[in-house]
Formats: structure tokens, sequence, C-alpha cells
């Protein structure tokens, strides 16, 4: 059965600190890696990853994947109050044929709480 | 573009009732994919719709059914609702069962 840690949990840091949030995961026929942030409502989209060691970077947070060593790990740097939110990493699994179905394994989240 | 909608946002339903949720993907997405969120177990798989058949289902009680019709809107439904299936349930749609999925803001169902 796949599965996908991540860790920490939950993470309190200051304005201005930079923070790293690690998933690792286990599935059959990997495809990609996502990484999702919820705040009060529905996941919106960060990253996928899908090579080995690219490099994804959006202003203040990028996101590496590391297929050999099966984790990737995701980067807020000068973080601030709105960061604070639920981290999601998911990855999806080819299925038969090579079609990607449309199924998402989650981990448990990370609850990143930056304060001012 | 429209994101995915899905209604109705809160429900409030005792034990034994049955429910019904529904969600819009976006435009000419035809993928539809169901969530269940709980604090306990987090966002877990329920089914995948794709051009009206069902493709993939996650491992849940035959209570939890769904559909897709011609336009890709889909529902779900759960049928003798038990005190555990007090949930956000979240729909995610993308163009062909790739990713990303882009979710919409859930339901959230309460059960007393």
């Amino acid at each position: 059965e796949d599965k996908v840690v991540q860790s920490p949990l939950s993470l309190v840091v200051h304005e201005g600190d930079t923070v790293t949030l690690n998933c690792s995961y286990e599935v059959t026929n990997f495809r990609s890696l996502l990484w999702y942030k919820q705040e009060k409502k529905a996941p919106t989209f960060l990253f996928m990853l899908t090579s080995s060691g690219i490099e994804k970077k959006s202003g203040r947070l990028s996101s590496i994947l590391d297929k050999k060593e099966l984790f990737s790990i995701l980067n807020i740097t000068a973080t601030q109050t709105g960061d604070s939110a639920i981290y999601l990493c998911a990855v999806s699994a080819s299925g038969a044929g090579g079609t990607s179905y449309g199924k998402l394994t989650f981990g448990q989240g990370t609850i990143l709480t930056v304060h001012p | 573009k429209a994101g995915v909608t899905q209604t109705p946002r809160y429900l409030i339903k005792t034990r034994g009732q049955q429910v019904t949720l529904s969600c819009s993907p976006i435009s000419g997405h035809r993928s539809v994919s169901w969530y269940q969120q709980t604090p306990g177990q987090g966002l877990q798989f329920l089914f995948e719709y794709f051009s009206e058949t069902q493709r993939n289902k996650g491992n849940f009680p035959g209570r939890f059914s769904g559909r897709q019709f011609s336009n890709s809107r889909s529902e779900m439904n759960v049928s003798t609702l038990e005190l555990g299936d007090s949930a956000l349930y979240l729909c995610a749609s993308s163009l062909f069962g790739g990713q990303p999925q882009h979710f919409g803001d859930g339901t959230r169902l309460s059960i007393l």
C-alpha cells in the first residue's frame, strides 16, 4: 500500500525564519509528488515534481525531489504570517498501461505557524 | 476561469440518513476525484470518475458511492450515515486524471 510520511507534524517559527518541511514516500510505480497549501478551505497547488534532483521555485518557496532516496523537501525562506497553514505532500502513481489515475495519496500534513 | 465548485458548503444530518454532495469541475476537466478529510486520518481518497466511469476506488465501505454526468459534474452519495462520517469532503478535478488536481472548498458534513 502506498505510504507518505511528513515531518515534522507541526512547527512554530517567527517571521523571517527559514523552514524545511520533509516528505518521504513508498509507492509502487511512482509518477509524481505534489505539494499543497491548505488554509481554511481548499488545498491550493504549490508544486509538482516528477524528475529527481529538479528544483522547483516560486518566490520564497522551493522544493526538490530525490527519487533515489524517496523523499522531497519544501523550503520556505523569510517566512511571513501569511505562510501559516497546513502543508500537504501527496504522491501519484501510474495505473495499468501507464495511465495516471486520479488518485493522490497524502501525508498527514505539517502544521506551520508563523508568529509576528 | 471558475474553479471547482462544491455544494452545499455545510450539511447537518442525523445517523441513518443519507446525503448527496455535488461537485462541478473546472471547465474542460474530465476527471473528478473525491477525498474525505478528518483530523485523525487526514486526506483519504474515495474514488475517481472519468467519462462517467468509476476508474479508481479507495478503501471505503459500499455506503459511499458516486457518479459522473456527461457534463463531467459529479455527485457523491453516502447512505446510512454514521457518526464517523463527519468530515470535510473535498472534490478535485484535472484534465484527464493526471496531475495536478485542483480542489474545491469542500462540503463539511456533520452527523448528529
